[in-house]
């Protein structure tokens, strides 16, 4: 069964330094989320990508944060510089043009410290 | 605006108990509902959907039915086992062209004993 593919698992960095995400998205979804996680808190959706354009990017904190998905494939979500308060679950997910069901991948752990 | 509304947690129950976590929502239209399960450390998966009223979605055990005239969606499993401790995540979509953000509740943890 086709997965969506994130890495690292887990990153640990300093304070004002960059961090990189990566996300593979099930072939053939054209439909790829970031979403931000608290811990024990519902995921939060950073920017969503329709092919290689950004539908929608109205919570993402865009003095530092900064995602793409230059061919419409894969995508890198960027922060720099990282702050405390950015520890968090990164979920990427992708979905199938024109439907609502989505599928994520097994996320980043950020720490920040 | 659109929302969802879950039960609080923690949920704890004994295995084989039976379980009923509820979900109702706000919104305009028709929209989709959705339940996705979140084991420790893990990302969310799809558990189960409905697209529609009266429509019952089931997966594992789990079941929802999509009930327009109460305006919710509670999710049930007849007998649970330890292997379902989790977060359970309430969903809807939104309905506004191309973007098909999802509404989320705040989760339900669950946690079976033996």
């Amino acid at each position: 069964e086709a997965e969506v593919a994130q890495s690292p698992r887990y990153k640990i960095t300093e304070k004002s330094q960059a961090v990189a995400f990566w996300c593979d998205p099930i072939s053939g979804h054209a439909t790829l989320y970031w979403y931000r996680q608290i811990l024990g808190q519902g995921p939060e959706l950073l920017v969503q990508f329709q092919d290689e354009s950004v539908v929608d990017d109205s919570q993402l904190p865009k003095d530092r944060f900064s995602a793409e998905r230059l061919k419409g494939v894969d995508s890198t979500l960027k922060i720099q510089p990282a702050e405390l308060g950015d520890s968090a679950m990164y979920l990427c997910a992708s979905s199938r043009e024109l439907t609502y069901e989505q599928y994520f991948g097994p996320g980043t752990r950020l720490t920040v410290t | 605006g659109d929302s969802v509304t879950q039960m609080e947690g923690p949920v704890t129950l004994s295995e084989e108990a039976f379980l009923t976590i509820n979900c109702t929502y706000t919104a305009t239209g028709y929209p989709s509902l959705f339940w996705y399960v979140q084991y420790p450390g893990e990302g969310l998966q799809l558990l189960l959907k409905a697209t529609k009223a009266d429509d019952k979605g089931s997966n594992k055990g789990f079941e929802a039915t999509y009930r327009k005239e109460t305006t919710s969606f509670h999710l049930e499993k007849g007998s649970v086992q330890v292997s379902d401790s989790a977060v359970y995540f309430c969903a809807l979509s939104g309905q506004s062209g191309n973007n098909r953000k999802l509404i989320w509740g705040l989760g339900t943890s669950l946690a079976v004993n033996p």
